[in-house]
């Protein structure tokens, strides 16, 4: 088993559309929970960053942790079209220059 | 200020070759942790570096190894380079806010072993 699920999609839904992002793990040590864009052929650039549970919002993003369910999620609102993309989460344990622990990426398409 | 910059871009090699991937962090950051993406999946650690000495490990086999300079840059090695090392190459930095630490990404260099 991973230590960390996602689905791979691909997801594909019309401009304007709430889009649900969710990876499920493992391993109750990670505490630090991240999502990263990924155009194609292009590195991947943080998105969101939250600590334990609970939600953050920036703009149109909203990402939601939940420690007892071993669930995060990412919701995208007003979806565009520049924001088809490879989504991945990630998460780390205890801070202090720790690997990243990544989930396979969603593929996500946003058709105009 | 630059980000995180790798070259090459690009690269083509052959079974049994080596190659050396670089790597420069963003100004200030003197830790840097490099990955591998496969195609279709998400990246996954090989190691990291912090003050010229290799703090990390994933589960890479030896032919992966790595060095950092007093500048903070860095190399990735890759001896007798197998088809299954065909990847994106990626390189982290690291940085550290009151909210915690965070990695941010450099363009990656794509390999392609024939």
């Amino acid at each position: 088993q991973k230590e960390v699920e996602q689905d791979p999609g691909p997801l594909s839904v019309p401009e304007g559309a709430i889009v649900s992002l969710n990876c499920t793990y493992s391993n109750s040590a990670f505490q630090y929970f991240m999502w990263y864009r990924q155009y194609s052929r292009k590195g991947p650039e943080l998105l969101m960053y939250t600590y334990s549970s609970g939600n953050k919002e920036d703009g149109r993003f909203t990402a939601q942790v939940d420690k007892s369910s071993k669930y995060i999620s990412l919701f995208i609102r007003d979806s565009q079209p520049s924001d088809s993309a490879t989504y991945l989460c990630a998460m780390v344990g205890i801070q202090g220059a720790q690997k990243l622990v990544f989930g396979q990426g969603t593929r996500l398409t946003i058709n105009p | 200020d630059a980000g995180v910059t790798q070259s090459p871009t690009h690269l083509i090699k052959t079974r049994g070759q080596q190659v050396t991937l670089r790597c420069s962090p963003k100004s200030g950051h003197d830790t840097v942790s490099w990955y591998q993406q496969a195609l279709g999946q998400g990246p996954q650690f090989i190691f990291q570096y912090y003050e010229e000495e290799e703090r990390q490990r994933g589960n890479f086999p030896d032919r992966f190894s790595g060095h950092q300079f007093p500048n903070y840059s860095s190399e990735l090695n890759v001896n007798a380079l197998l088809l299954g090392d065909s990847a994106l190459y990626l390189c982290a930095s690291h940085e550290w806010t009151h909210e915690g630490e965070t990695q941010y990404f450099g363009p990656g260099t794509r390999l392609l072993v024939l």
